[in-house]
C-alpha cells in the first residue's frame, strides 16, 4: 500500500482556477469510486470537502468540484479566494477495510 | 456539533509504547453509520491512516503498521484508543481521530467527517 501522489505545490491567483491531482493504481483510486478530499489549514483539524470523488457536503462551496479518470482523481478550485490558501490531501479506499492518502498539496494564492 | 479529542503523552521514549485516547461528546460511538479512526502526519509530510474501528470492536489497521498497532473501544465511556508499540523516531507525528462516514444502508463510506484538533507526539529519549 503506497502513498497517492499529489504535487507537492500548485499556486493561483485570486480568482483563477486550479486543480490538484492525485495518482494512485487500480488497487485503490481505480477500483473504488471512494476518493475524499480534505482542506488542511497548519494547525487546525483537516476538513472534508469532497467525498465519493464528486460529492459536496452540506457548506463545502460549489467551488470545489472533484472528479475521477482511470487510475487519477483530481481537484479543482474555481474563482479562488485568499482563504483557500491551505494544504490539500487526497484519500482513497484500498480494499479490506483500509485507506490511503496522499503526500498532499499545498495551495498558494498569490 | 460532534466533537472528538485526543489526550495522552506527548513525549514518548524510543522502544515504548504511544498511548492516545480520543473522546467523543456530543454524540455516540455507538451508532451503526460510523467507524472510527487514527490518522496521523510526521513533521513535513502527508497524512498517513493508522486504522479504524466500529463500535462492535472490528478494526482494520494499517499493513505498515498492523504489527505494532492496536486499536479499540470503550462504548460505556464514548472513547476509542490507539496503542503504537515499539515506537521510534519515525512515529513523531501529529496524531488525529477522526471519525468515518458509514452508510449502513448502502455499504458506502462518506469521508472523514469530523477530526479532533491533533496532538503532536514526539519520540525521543
Amino acid at each position: 500500500q503506497s502513498a497517492l501522489t499529489q504535487p507537492a505545490s500548485v499556486s493561483g491567483s485570486p480568482g483563477q482556477s486550479i486543480t490538484i491531482s492525485c495518482t494512485g493504481t487500480s488497487s485503490d483510486v481505480g477500483d473504488y469510486d471512494l476518493v475524499s478530499w480534505y482542506q488542511h489549514h497548519p494547525g487546525k483539524a483537516p476538513k472534508l470537502i469532497i467525498y465519493e470523488v464528486t460529492k459536496r457536503p452540506s457548506g463545502v462551496s460549489n467551488r470545489f468540484s472533484g472528479s475521477k479518470s482511470g487510475n487519477t482523481a483530481s481537484l479543482t478550485i474555481s474563482g479562488l479566494h485568499t482563504e483557500d490558501e491551505a494544504d490539500y490531501h487526497c484519500c482513497s479506499y484500498a480494499g479490506s477495510g483500509t485507506w490511503v492518502f496522499g503526500g498532499g498539496t499545498k495551495l498558494s494564492v498569490l | 456539533q460532534l466533537q472528538l479529542q485526543e489526550s495522552g503523552p506527548r513525549l514518548v521514549k524510543p522502544s515504548e509504547t504511544l498511548s492516545l485516547i480520543c473522546t467523543v461528546s456530543s454524540g455516540s460511538i455507538r451508532h451503526s453509520n460510523y467507524y472510527w479512526g487514527w490518522i496521523r502526519q510526521p513533521p513535513g509530510k502527508g497524512l498517513e491512516w493508522i486504522g479504524s474501528i466500529y463500535y462492535s470492536g472490528s478494526t482494520f489497521s494499517n499493513p505498515s503498521l498492523e504489527r505494532r498497532v492496536t486499536i479499540s473501544v470503550d462504548t460505556s465511556k464514548n472513547l476509542f484508543s490507539l496503542n503504537l508499540s515499539s515506537v521510534t523516531a519515525a512515529d513523531t507525528a501529529v496524531y488525529y481521530c477522526a471519525r468515518l462516514h458509514y452508510d449502513y444502508a448502502s455499504g458506502t463510506y462518506k469521508g472523514f467527517d469530523q477530526w479532533g484538533q491533533g496532538t503532536l507526539v514526539t519520540v525521543s529519549s
